[in-house]
C-alpha cells in the first residue's frame, strides 16, 4: 500500500489554464504539505494544513490553493498557470509530534 | 528562523571509498534534522533523521550522520560508496507544522 499517493505522475498543459493535483495519505498523520521543487532542484515548502490550521509560505501566489476535503487528503488547485509554474510538486504527511515525514513520488507539472 | 546550508553542490568519489556530505543548520532551538535521497527523476527517500536522542544517526543502506552542535553540523557519512549511491542528497531542518527547511541539495558522484 501507498502511504502518500499523488495524481497524476505528470501533467503537461497549457498556460492560463486551471488543474488540480489530488493528494492522499494513509498514515493516519495528522499534517499535510505541498513542497515545490524548482529546475535547480530546490525544495522549499508551500503549504502546510492541519485540522485546524493553514500555513501559506508568504511566497506562494494566491493562484495557488489548497483544498482538504478530509483529513487524508489534501488537493492542489493551480489556477491561470503560467510557464514559471513548471516544477515537481511533491505531497507530504507527519504525524507532528513524532516528527516523522513521509513524501508522495511527486508530481511533474509541465506548462507549455 | 531555520536555514540549512549544503557546502558542496557536487562531491565525487571513486567506488569504494568514503562518502561525506556536509550540512550545517541554523536554528534558535534544538533542531529535527534529516537526510533525505533523490534518485533521478524519482521521490524523497528518508535515509536518518536526528530529533534529540543519540548524536550519531545511523541510516538506511549503510548512512549514518553525527549531529555536533557544537558545530551546527549533521555531517553525512558512508564508509565505502557503492554506484548505487548516485544521486541527489538533501540535508533538512525542521519539525511540525511548518514543515522542513531544505538545503539545495549535493549531487553525489560514484567514479568507477
Amino acid at each position: 500500500d501507498t502511504a502518500v499517493s499523488q495524481t497524476p505522475k505528470y501533467l503537461v498543459t497549457q498556460m492560463g489554464n486551471d488543474k488540480s493535483i489530488k493528494c492522499e495519505q494513509n498514515l493516519g498523520h495528522d499534517t499535510m504539505y505541498w513542497y515545490k521543487q524548482d529546475s535547480k532542484k530546490f525544495l522549499k515548502i508551500m503549504f502546510s494544513y492541519n485540522n485546524k490550521e493553514l500555513i501559506i509560505n508568504e511566497t506562494v501566489p494566491n493562484r495557488f490553493s489548497p483544498k482538504s476535503p478530509d483529513k487524508a487528503h489534501l488537493n492542489l488547485h493551480i489556477n491561470s498557470l503560467e510557464l514559471g509554474d513548471s516544477a515537481v510538486y511533491f505531497c507530504a504527511s507527519s504525524q507532528v509530534l513524532t516528527r516523522g515525514y513521509t513524501f508522495g513520488s511527486g508530481t511533474r507539472l509541465t506548462v507549455v | 528562523a531555520q536555514s540549512v546550508t549544503q557546502l558542496d553542490s557536487h562531491v565525487s568519489v571513486s567506488e569504494g571509498t568514503p562518502v561525506l556530505l556536509r550540512c550545517n543548520y541554523s536554528s534558535s532551538y534544538s533542531p529535527s534534522l534529516f537526510w533525505y535521497v533523490q534518485h533521478p527523476n524519482k521521490g524523497l527517500q528518508l535515509l536518518l533523521k536526528y530529533t534529540s536522542a543519540a548524536t550519531l544517526v545511523k541510516g538506511i543502506n549503510g548512512f549514518e550522520a553525527e549531529f555536533k552542535k557544537s558545530e551546527t553540523s549533521f555531517h553525512l557519512t558512508k564508509p565505502s560508496a557503492h554506484m548505487s549511491d548516485a544521486a541527489e542528497y538533501f540535508c533538512a531542518s525542521g519539525g511540525g507544522a511548518d514543515g522542513l527547511t531544505f538545503g539545495k541539495g549535493t549531487h553525489l558522484i560514484i567514479q568507477p
